[in-house]
């Protein structure tokens, strides 16, 4: 079945470390997204990436960096730079262009900083 | 920058209710999206719509475009339709993935 995984689901990180959290979707999706979800807060744009090689600033990309060198995968890591690293993380996809199109979601990455 | 609120914040049902959850936004929108986001975190798109009404099996979608307002309905509902519903929006100016996310309605149906 075509979809987006994540993983992995649950990571535990001490101060100091970088993570990566894995994006892989077989949609065939040009444009691919990282959201960030706090307890009551909407999800907010980390980064997003509209074609191979291509990425953008979202509205708080500081701390975090992006890859996109297959249409696949999408990596996030999460670098000692960032302040407040525990949350909920969301990648997305969508078949049309940036801002257009329905959004499909993987199961999410709970991190957590030790 | 568009700002969506959502009501209730949490919604508590018997089995078998109709439900309401309430959307209104601030600025013009292209398209409004209704979410579902499972207990374990996962989020299922559930309609993405920029007029009218739309309906998938118990579920239906309504936006008055000329009140900034849309909502989602729930009939005969199910302990199974228990889920953080989230409501966003696509500007019209675009930019960026130019959505807006709400903070989502915490429902739960009890049997």
């Amino acid at each position: 079945d075509g979809g987006i995984t994540q993983s992995p689901k649950y990571l535990f990180r001490k101060e100091g470390q970088n993570v990566t959290l894995s994006c892989e979707q077989n949609l065939n999706h040009d444009a691919m997204y990282w959201y960030r979800q706090d307890p009551g807060q909407g999800l907010r744009l980390i980064y997003y990436s509209q074609i191979v090689n291509d990425f953008q600033k979202g509205d708080i990309a500081e701390g975090y960096s992006v890859s996109r060198e297959k249409k696949e995968s999408f990596p996030l890591t999460v670098t000692s730079a960032q302040k407040n690293p525990t949350a909920f993380y969301l990648c997305a996809s969508s078949p049309g262009g940036l801002g257009t199109g329905e959004l499909f979601f993987g199961e999410g990455s709970r991190l957590t900083v030790l | 920058k568009n700002e969506v609120e959502q009501s209730p914040q949490n919604l508590t049902a018997q089995e078998g209710e109709f439900i309401t959850i309430n959307c209104s936004y601030s600025v013009g929108i292209s398209a409004l999206h209704w979410l579902q986001q499972h207990p374990g975190g996962g989020i299922v798109s559930l309609f993405m719509l920029s007029s009218g009404k739309k309906k998938h099996g118990r579920l239906i979608a309504t936006i008055n475009i000329q009140e900034k307002h849309s909502s989602l309905h729930i009939t005969a509902s199910h302990p199974r339709d228990s889920a953080v519903y989230i409501c966003a929006v696509r500007d019209s100016g675009g930019g960026a993935d130019g959505l807006t996310f709400g903070k989502g309605t915490h429902l739960i149906i009890q049997p």
